[in-house]
């Protein structure tokens, strides 16, 4: 069984302040790793994809992956009430079915 | 990245009728995903579509309750047949985009009454 973890939240943090999101993962064998940013009866947006361990940033987002560990994260710097949404952590494998597995979503409010 | 049109954006449907599902993309995709997202919960993939094959489902979906046409490469309908209240779901459609970034369609709220 292929699972991915989050901590459901609701996680509050203030206008410009780091939001930290984080994620376990239960295959090893997974490859690839996302975020999605889903907004209120919207439908999820890919805003980080990472695959090898160690950090990848874009703009104020920074995805980080320890696959020893089975751990990603995303840290979004100097967070925007924009930002506050549900964060959804997918894991991926490179052969086979090529789906995704999703965590459950982190809520991430941004207080102004 | 691909464009996904996904319809109908919404319904409300009467138990045990069926509503089908499409999703059409801007381009050509080898696989496409069918996920329902059950309110407060994540997405569970339902099933795979290949074009020329028949479907792939996963553990706890079945064909009869919701099959799935994939004609060509830039479309795919799912139908949700003989629902009930606990259909009630966001669908959603999704491409692979090159080795490994998914897009979205913009999904479906179904609520059955």
């Amino acid at each position: 069984q292929k699972e991915v973890e989050q901590n459901s939240g609701p996680l509050s943090v203030p206008e410009g302040a780091i939001a930290s999101l984080n994620c376990t993962y239960s295959d090893r064998g997974s490859q690839s790793f996302f975020w999605y940013r889903q907004y209120s009866g919207k439908s999820p947006e890919l805003i980080m994809s990472i695959y090898s361990n160690g950090d990848k940033e874009d703009g104020r987002f920074t995805a980080q992956l320890n696959k020893a560990s089975q751990y990603v994260s995303l840290l979004i710097r100097d967070s925007q009430p924009s930002d506050s949404a549900t964060y959804l952590c997918a894991s991926g494998v490179q052969t086979g079915a090529n789906n995704l597995f999703f965590g459950t979503g982190t809520r991430l409010t941004v207080i102004p | 990245s691909a464009v996904i049109s996904q319809k109908p954006s919404r319904d409300i449907c009467q138990r045990g009728t069926s509503l089908t599902i499409q999703c059409q993309v801007d381009s050509q995709v080898t696989m496409m995903f069918w996920y329902r997202q059950q309110p407060g919960q994540s997405l569970t993939l339902i099933a795979t579509a290949n074009q020329g094959s028949e479907a792939t489902y996963e553990s706890g979906f079945v064909i009869d309750k919701f099959p799935i046409s994939r004609p060509n490469l830039t479309f795919s309908t799912l139908t949700v047949s003989n629902m009930s209240p606990e259909d009630s779901s966001i669908y959603l459609c999704s491409v692979r985009q090159g080795p490994y970034g998914y897009t979205f369609g913009s999904g479906t709220r179904l609520t059955v009454v």
